[in-house]
């Protein structure tokens, strides 16, 4: 089936640096992408996605780009806030046909004043 | 919209002990999922229901687990004879029709066997 790795955090940056997490995949055809966060204390949210190669998925200032030459779905923000402290996970279908995501195993970002 | 509920958000066991957990969707959504989340790990698939029919089962969900949704709306969550190796947060999600990778996800429930 398909699969996901994931930058392995924590990731630790001051107010207002450049975000990236990085997301690789391998799939079967050219899924869908998807960045889920899940904020201390609450369910995961879906954040942004991509539904074909060259998409670029955006929400809240997070961005993310499906490369199929690469293989990458990769998460920037540009300014990141103290609200944006949370653990960030990709995803993607786990094979054709099925409707069940399987995830990465998540990076943790702290963003401290 | 209230969002995805689950009950209870807490539970502790001992090994051997039968627990139920409680799903209950997003009134529109008739697409309901489970998943297991380990410390340190993203959400694992356990299976998933369309309506009232249970389409897809995880290898991980043993027949110790078992799941329903009757009448397509609230969905359980069955351990029987948990074991350590149980200890989990287990996640429930729904989605709508026509956009079954949009999922939402509820609190969970922390289950700790002892």
């Amino acid at each position: 089936g398909n699969s996901v790795t994931q930058m392995e955090g924590p990731v630790t940056l001051s107010e207002e640096a450049f975000l990236t997490i990085n997301c690789t995949y391998t799939a079967t055809g050219y899924p869908s992408l998807f960045w889920y966060v899940q904020y201390p204390g609450e369910g995961l949210q879906l954040l942004l996605k991509a539904t074909k190669a060259d998409d670029k998925g955006s929400n809240k200032g997070f961005e993310a780009t499906y490369r199929k030459e690469t293989t990458s779905f990769h998460l920037e923000k540009g300014s990141v806030q103290v609200s944006d402290s949370a653990v960030y996970f990709c995803a993607l279908p786990s094979g054709a046909g099925s409707y069940q995501l399987t995830f990465g195993k998540g990076t943790k970002l702290s963003v401290i004043p | 919209d209230t969002g995805v509920s689950q009950d209870p958000r807490h539970k502790i066991t001992k090994r051997g002990q039968n627990v139920t957990f409680r799903c209950d969707p997003i009134s529109e959504h008739n697409r309901l999922y489970w998943y297991r989340q380990t410390l340190g790990q993203g959400p694992e698939f356990l299976t998933y229901f369309q309506n009232e029919a249970q389409l897809e089962k995880s290898r991980l969900l043993s027949d110790r687990f078992s799941a329903e949704r009757p009448k397509g709306s609230f969905s359980t969550l069955e351990i029987q004879r948990t074991e350590q190796g149980d200890s989990a947060m287990y996640l429930c999600a729904s989605s709508p029709l026509h956009a079954e990778y949009e999922q939402y996800f509820g609190p969970g429930t922390r289950l700790t066997v002892t």
